[in-house]
């Protein structure tokens, strides 16, 4: 059965740390990796990986993909309040397949 | 770029009646836009996918005569709930996609709540 595991469920940080969201999966014809921010209404998309090993960059955060181990981790440096969210890492399987399955979500929250 | 809105942002109805929501694609053609549903506190659930000109394709356990789905122009679909049930409640997103890419833009959502 395919599925998409996000770990850890919730985090609680302060501002100023790193934290680390893990995402792994098993599915089928696996195409790419894409990680969603959704603070109180609809998911912000962040990253698209497609490639092992090579990690992609927005400011504070970063993703890296690795297809062997079949994870994907989504850092974010000097956390600030505005962090706080759920994550979604999701799976699109395949090049025909519109299906985009989505992990449970890390809740993470920063305090000041 | 790619901004995705839903009207109505929130809809309050009764038991038995009908409700559409409307995705649209502000400033970019979307071939295929996907309908999902979210619980509180879980995590997005594909419902259908629905690609212009054709049928939705709805995903396992989804009764496509309850959430119809039409997608009549490359900027818009509709999702409507007919004879809705308070177990119908629920916060509906809806995404688009860019003819050639992967990545899904998101709209705002809508709550449905059902007295």
């Amino acid at each position: 059965e395919d599925k998409v595991v996000q770990s850890p469920l919730s985090l609680v940080v302060h501002e100023g740390d790193t934290v680390t969201l893990n995402c792994s999966y098993e599915v089928t014809n696996f195409r790419s990796l894409l990680w969603y921010k959704q603070e109180k209404k609809a998911p912000t998309f962040l990253f698209m990986l497609t490639s092992s090993g090579i990690e992609k960059k927005s400011g504070r955060l970063s993703s890296i993909l690795d297809k062997k181990e079949l994870f994907s981790i989504l850092n974010i440096t000097a956390t600030q309040t505005g962090d706080s969210a759920v994550y979604l890492c999701a799976v699109l399987q395949s090049y025909n397949n519109n299906d985009m399955r989505f992990g449970a979500g890390t809740r993470l929250t920063v305090k000041p | 770029g790619a901004v995705v809105s839903q009207h109505p942002s929130w809809v309050i109805c009764k038991s038995g009646t009908s409700v559409k929501i409307e995705c649209r694609s502000l400033d970019f053609q979307a071939t295929t836009m996907f309908w999902y549903r979210q619980f509180p506190k879980q995590s997005l659930m594909l419902m259908a996918t629905s690609n212009e000109g054709s049928k939705a394709t709805y995903e396992q356990g989804v009764e496509k005569d309850k959430f119809l789905i039409n997608h009549a122009s490359l900027t818009l679909s509709t999702l409507t709930v007919t004879s809705a049930h308070p177990e119908d409640s629920s916060f509906y997103i809806c995404s688009a996609r860019i003819a050639g890419r992967y990545e899904q833009y998101f709209g705002p959502g809508t709550r449905l709540t059902v007295t």
